[in-house]
């Protein structure tokens, strides 16, 4: 089972916004409503930004939002800010034997 | 609070063995699914294994099928993952990660971790 794929990386300036995406196939992105966005600063653990698609845990700021269009989900940050600069990583369910998948990661580099 | 706290990573050989274990506190254990999720050094997050709330039932990735084995005591709210036959690609940091929710057996659950334990490195080498 390959990766979700994403970017490798994408960039923005204070204040502006971004959106990385996330592609799959109909057997995991594009056919489940399970997919969940993390963060991870540089050797700290995953944070846990949306999942269901677009569900937001509590404590994670409204600038955060995510959304899926057939086989592709994306993650938007508006308003970026300096902190937002970390690496995002997609996940999903998979009908395959391996049942969760991560893409490749996209590094956010805020300028 | 939620805390979860690894120990159980080092250096072991090709073909060896090595135990994670994974305390938990802040939360009533069994009625949360439990997981192993793991990153190469500079690479990306690899899902490894999930355990149901009771521990009833398991699910792993392909690349660790037959080789790795999660279970969980309940009665003292750890989780563990014993790896066997290790090899030189198992070489990761090793993180456990509490579920948003247990999981229904039989149905497509999602890669929802709400917390994530500091991690424990694991090295495979001769």
């Amino acid at each position: 089972q390959s990766a979700l794929t994403q970017p490798a990386s994408v960039s923005g300036s204070p204040g502006q916004s971004i959106t990385i995406s996330c592609t799959g196939t109909s057997s995991d992105v594009g056919g489940y409503k399970y997919v969940s966005w993390y963060q991870q600063h540089p050797g700290k653990a995953p944070k846990l930004m949306i999942f269901d698609v677009h569900i937001r845990p509590s404590g994670v700021s409204d600038r955060f939002s995510g959304s899926k269009s057939g086989n592709t989900a994306s993650l938007t940050i508006s308003g970026l800010r300096a902190d937002d600069e970390a690496y995002y990583y997609c996940s999903s369910y998979t009908s395959s034997t391996t049942c969760l998948i991560f893409g490749g990661g996209t590094k956010l580099t805020v300028l | 609070e939620v805390q979860l706290l690894e120990s159980g990573g080092g250096l072991v050989q090709p073909g060896g063995s090595l135990r994670l274990s994974c305390a938990a506190s802040g939360f009533t254990f069994r009625r949360f699914a439990m997981n192993w999720v793991r990153q190469a050094p500079g690479k990306g997050l690899e899902w490894v294994s999930t355990l149901i709330g009771s521990g009833d039932t398991t699910y792993y990735a392909d690349s660790v099928k037959g080789r790795f084995t999660i279970s969980r005591d309940n009665s003292k709210n750890t989780l563990y993952l014993q790896m066997n036959s290790l090899r030189v690609e198992d070489t990761a940091v090793y993180y456990c990660a509490k579920s948003w929710d247990d999981i229904v057996v039989g149905g497509p659950w999602g890669p929802t971790f709400d917390y994530w334990a500091q991690g424990s490195l694991v090295t495979v080498s001769s």
